[in-house]
């Protein structure tokens, strides 16, 4: 069974501060996921990684991916107040119709 | 335009009772999902459709009971309700081949009383 492991749990920053939020994954896949959930909301998706060393960035976070250490890592650089936010990987197995295992997600909150 | 749908977005009802959580999405996508997201944060899927099909059914119990009339609409009827199926219910859709990620409904919250 594909188990997904994020950590930490709960992270509290600065505000202009780079800090890594890690995931780890138990079996082969080749499809990963970083989404945003605010409070109340809904998941908006931020990067798919679908590939052994994908690198992606889109402002201030950055995600990567090494599908041989089974394992990737969203990169948060100068933190501004509102990247505040629960951030969840999601794995993919069960080919391409399968579902996503998600993490237990990382509560962010980044104060001045 | 709305891309992933669901109705209603608050549900207050008692133990006991039957209710429905709908979900229609209109970005022509093959596949649609039921999320559960708990009281921690933790989501975990119940059931997959593909084209009206479904794909994957998690260890959910039979109270609960997916239904998919076209590729466009699958929506989740759970009977006699009990109290620990308060949560949010998230309905998702994706296409084959994934390239852009499952995109999400906004989320249906269930309190059971």
């Amino acid at each position: 069974e594909l188990k997904v492991e994020q950590n930490p749990l709960f992270l509290s920053m600065q505000e202009g501060k780079n800090y890594t939020i890690y995931c780890n994954y138990s079996t082969t896949s080749d499809r990963l996921y970083w989404y945003r959930q605010d409070p109340g909301k809904s998941l908006e998706s931020l990067f798919v990684l679908l590939s052994n060393g994908a690198v992606k960035q889109e402002g201030r976070l950055m995600a990567s991916l090494d599908t041989k250490a089974r394992l990737s890592t969203l990169h948060i650089t100068a933190a501004v107040h509102d990247l505040s936010a629960t951030y969840f990987c999601a794995v993919g197995y069960g080919g391409s119709q399968g579902n996503l295992i998600f993490g237990k997600g990382t509560k962010l909150s980044v104060k001045p | 335009d709305t891309a992933v749908s669901q109705t209603p977005k608050y549900l207050v009802t008692q133990m006991g009772n039957d209710k429905s959580i709908k979900c229609e999405q209109n970005l022509g996508h093959d596949t649609m999902y039921w999320y559960k997201q708990d009281s921690k944060k933790f989501l975990k899927i119940m059931f997959s459709y593909n084209n009206k099909e479904l794909i994957i059914n998690e260890t959910v119990p039979n109270r609960f009971s997916p239904k998919s009339p076209d590729k466009a609409h699958l929506n989740l009827h759970i009977n006699s309700l009990e109290l620990g199926d308060s949560a949010v219910y998230f309905c998702a859709s994706s296409q084959v081949p994934d390239s852009y990620g499952y995109t999400f409904g906004s989320g249906t919250r269930l309190t059971v009383v």
